[in-house]
C-alpha cells in the first residue's frame, strides 16, 4: 500500500513570495490533515478535511493560509504572502473515516520550507 | 486552549534500560491518547494508542494512562539505541476533532 506522498520535500522562497504544497493521501482515506511543525515544537493542526468538507480550520491563518481539497482526494496547502516566520515542516496525514481508526494518522515525509 | 506538555529533555538511559516517558494534558474531556515516534529528519508513526485507565502493552512498549490525574506516560523495556528519536504525545477530545500535540521528548539511548 502506497503511503501518503507530498511535493515538494524542500522549498526555499523569500519572504513576501508564494508557495503551494501537494499531498496525496493513502488511497481511501477520507480524512486528511494538513500539520505545521516548527523546529523543536510539536506537529500544530492547521486545516481537517473530511472528503473535500472543512472539519477544523480554527488555527489556519486565513489571512495567508488557504487549502482545498477538491474531488475529496488530493489537497493543496498555499501560504501567501509567506513570511519568515511560516519556515517550518508541513506535514499532510491521513486517515480513515469513523472510530477507533479515525485516530490512526498516517504522516507523509513533510515538505521543508524555508522563508528568507 | 487545550495544552499538552513534555518534559523536552534530553532523556538519556543506557542499552537495555527502561526508558520512562511522561505526559500531562489541561482538558479533562479528552479521551484518546497516543504516542508518536520521530526519528531526526522524518515524521511522525504511531506506535502506541490508549483510550481507558490503565495499562496497555505492545511488545517493549506499555503506554499507561490516568484520566484522573491527566497524565499519560509510555514506558520503552529494554530500550536499544535504534530507540532513540523524539516522542511525541497527542490528546484527542470526542467533541472537536483535531489532536493536540506536545513539544515531544528526545530520548538517547545510549550503547
Amino acid at each position: 500500500e502506497a503511503g501518503v506522498a507530498q511535493s515538494p520535500r524542500y522549498k526555499i522562497i523569500e519572504k513576501r513570495q508564494s508557495v503551494a504544497f501537494w499531498c496525496n493521501p493513502i488511497s481511501g482515506h477520507a480524512t486528511l490533515y494538513w500539520y505545521q511543525q516548527i523546529l523543536g515544537q510539536g506537529p500544530k493542526l492547521l486545516i481537517q478535511f473530511q472528503n473535500n468538507g472543512v472539519v477544523d480550520d480554527s488555527q489556519l491563518p486565513k489571512d495567508r493560509f488557504s487549502a482545498e481539497r477538491l474531488k475529496g482526494v488530493d489537497s493543496t496547502l498555499k501560504i501567501q504572502p509567506a513570511k519568515l516566520e511560516d519556515s517550518a515542516v508541513y506535514l499532510c496525514a491521513s486517515s480513515l473515516p469513523g472510530g477507533t481508526k479515525e485516530n490512526e494518522q498516517f504522516f507523509g515525509p513533510g515538505t521543508r520550507l524555508t522563508v528568507l | 486552549q487545550k495544552e499538552v506538555e513534555q518534559n523536552s529533555g534530553p532523556l538519556s538511559v543506557p542499552e537495555g534500560a527502561i526508558a520512562s516517558l511522561n505526559c500531562t494534558y489541561s482538558d479533562r474531556v479528552s479521551q484518546s491518547f497516543f504516542w508518536y515516534r520521530q526519528y531526526s529528519g522524518k515524521s511522525p508513526e504511531l506506535i502506541m494508542s490508549i483510550y481507558s485507565n490503565g495499562d496497555k502493552e505492545d511488545g517493549r512498549f506499555t503506554a499507561q494512562l490516568n484520566k484522573a490525574s491527566q497524565y499519560v506516560s509510555l514506558l520503552i523495556r529494554d530500550s536499544q539505541p535504534s530507540d532513540s528519536a523524539t516522542y511525541l504525545c497527542a490528546v484527542k477530545d470526542n467533541y472537536g476533532q483535531n489532536f493536540v500535540f506536545g513539544p515531544g521528548t528526545r530520548l538517547s539511548v545510549l550503547p
